[in-house]
């Protein structure tokens, strides 16, 4: 059964970079043709769909967020990363990592990531 | 990218059917069979009910269906339980190669 489970500060000041990594066990993140993704969800709001990584590294991004995320893998660690860079308030939410591209199938249990001085 | 259009809320006695609708355009949700739903409890991560408008992964209930007509997917719930009352969110793949949510039903099992 594969297993996600995201890590990273829970506090960022604003201007800062926020970076969270997502972890998998019960799998190889390298094996089966699986695109690993990061959505968020505002306290008391919906999902924002954030971005994806394949494991070859090719990459795609929400358009309003583009300009300032970055998602990397490391298959040695088993392991894919969020970099969102210039944060503000807007960008407190719980932050999931998940499995699949399309239709994210396993996700991590979200960590809350809260932007503030 | 602009998120698919869901009903705020929906509401239905035990035993009873519900549909919940899901809006987009030709770009997202009526370009392609990638559209699919997920149910969320409070304080828990989503779980994928529905995956390419139709099909059900292992392990999800047969009482939950989706459908889609044109530019509209549906996702349809026989036999409501207590247990379905919790957010439900679409989603679709987009000509930008992007993934977009709907903004999420409530539903409310009377």
């Amino acid at each position: 059964q594969v297993q996600l489970q995201e890590s990273g500060p829970g506090l960022v000041k604003p201007s800062q970079t926020l970076s969270l990594t997502c972890t998998v066990s019960g799998g190889s993140i390298s094996s089966g043709s699986y695109y690993w993704s990061w959505i968020r969800q505002p306290a008391g709001k919906g999902l924002e769909w954030i971005g994806r990584i394949y494991t070859s590294g090719s990459t795609n991004y929400n358009p309003s967020l583009k300009s300032r995320v970055t998602i990397s893998v490391d298959t040695s660690k088993n392991q894919f990363s969020l970099k969102l860079s210039s944060v503000t308030a807007a960008d407190t939410a719980v932050y999931y990592c998940a499995r699949g591209g399309v239709a994210p199938d396993y996700w991590g249990q979200g960590t809350l990531v809260t932007v503030s001085s | 990218q602009s998120a698919l259009t869901q009903p705020a809320s929906v509401s239905g006695s035990p035993g009873q059917s519900i549909t919940i609708s899901c809006t987009g355009t030709s770009s997202d949700v009526g370009g392609y069979n990638f559209v699919s739903w997920y149910q969320q409890h409070p304080g828990k991560a989503p779980k994928l009910l529905i995956y390419d408008v139709s099909y059900r992964p292992s392990g999800v209930s047969n009482r939950f269906s989706g459908s889609k007509s044109g530019n509209t997917a549906s996702l349809t719930i026989s036999g409501l339980q207590a247990e379905d009352e919790a957010d439900y969110y679409c989603s679709s793949y987009t000509t930008s190669s992007t993934l977009v949510f709907g903004g999420g039903t409530k539903l409310t099992v009377l």
